[in-house]
């Protein structure tokens, strides 16, 4: 089905560790984002990309790098993980114009211990 | 500071009556706004969504009212269904980056 793949779906680091959540879609969407949902806090914007070989930051990018790789990938990185980005990340893509046509991956659920 | 707000965390209504799902917003440049549906373990999907010049949009079961002189939205669902059960985020876009800022959401239980 088309859509937004996030891998993984689970994972547990410890303080210290790096990863990298990947993100595919297949919709030819040209906008990407990379958003993290913690309880009472809704969804927060941690780095967008317009476009490929364009990357902006969001609201709490603190902690996060990421790369379009090409139009349809989108990573993000913790380079030293934190208990504080333990919480929920979705990956996110839409096409030109109004954001009605946000499409969102599943989720990755990140515990950092 | 927040500029999309939930301020309620829950709602329970019983199946077959009227849900409706409030939001206020701060930032007088938002110029379109959306309600996203969520269920456990998936990613939000969108449901409605209304532009800044209109006062209401409705789709099936779903109406969303603008009132952008006090700066608030609402989501009214009917008749609600148990598959209605969800968080509901509301969102909001400004700017040419049009990327979505969200509220908190509320948890909608509907009761059979």
């Amino acid at each position: 089905n088309a859509g937004v793949t996030q891998t993984p779906k689970f994972q547990v680091l410890k303080t210290g560790q790096s990863m990298t959540l990947q993100c595919a879609q297949d919709m030819n969407h040209n906008s990407m984002y990379w958003y993290r949902q913690d309880p009472g806090m809704g969804l927060r914007l941690i780095y967008y990309s317009a476009s490929e070989g364009t990357t902006d930051k969001g609201e709490v990018p603190n902690g996060y790098n990421v790369s379009r790789l090409n139009k349809r990938e989108f990573s993000l990185r913790l380079e030293s993980a934190a208990p504080s980005q333990t919480s929920v990340y979705f990956c996110a893509s839409s096409p030109p114009g109004q954001g009605g046509g946000y499409t969102f991956g599943s989720g990755t659920r990140l515990t950092v211990v | 500071d927040q500029q999309v707000k939930q301020n309620s965390p829950s709602l329970s209504v019983q199946e077959g009556r009227i849900s409706i799902l409030n939001c206020d917003y701060t930032n007088s440049m938002f110029d379109y706004f959306l309600w996203y549906k969520k269920y456990p373990a998936e990613g939000p999907t969108f449901l409605i969504s209304i532009s800044s010049i209109k006062d209401k949009n409705e789709d099936g079961r779903f109406t969303v009212f603008l009132n952008k002189s006090a700066k608030h939205l609402s989501l009214h669902i009917v008749p609600s269904q148990p598959g209605d059960s969800a968080v509901y985020f509301c969102a909001a876009i400004s700017g040419s980056a049009r990327q979505l800022t969200f509220g908190s959401g509320t948890q909608l239980t509907v009761l059979p």
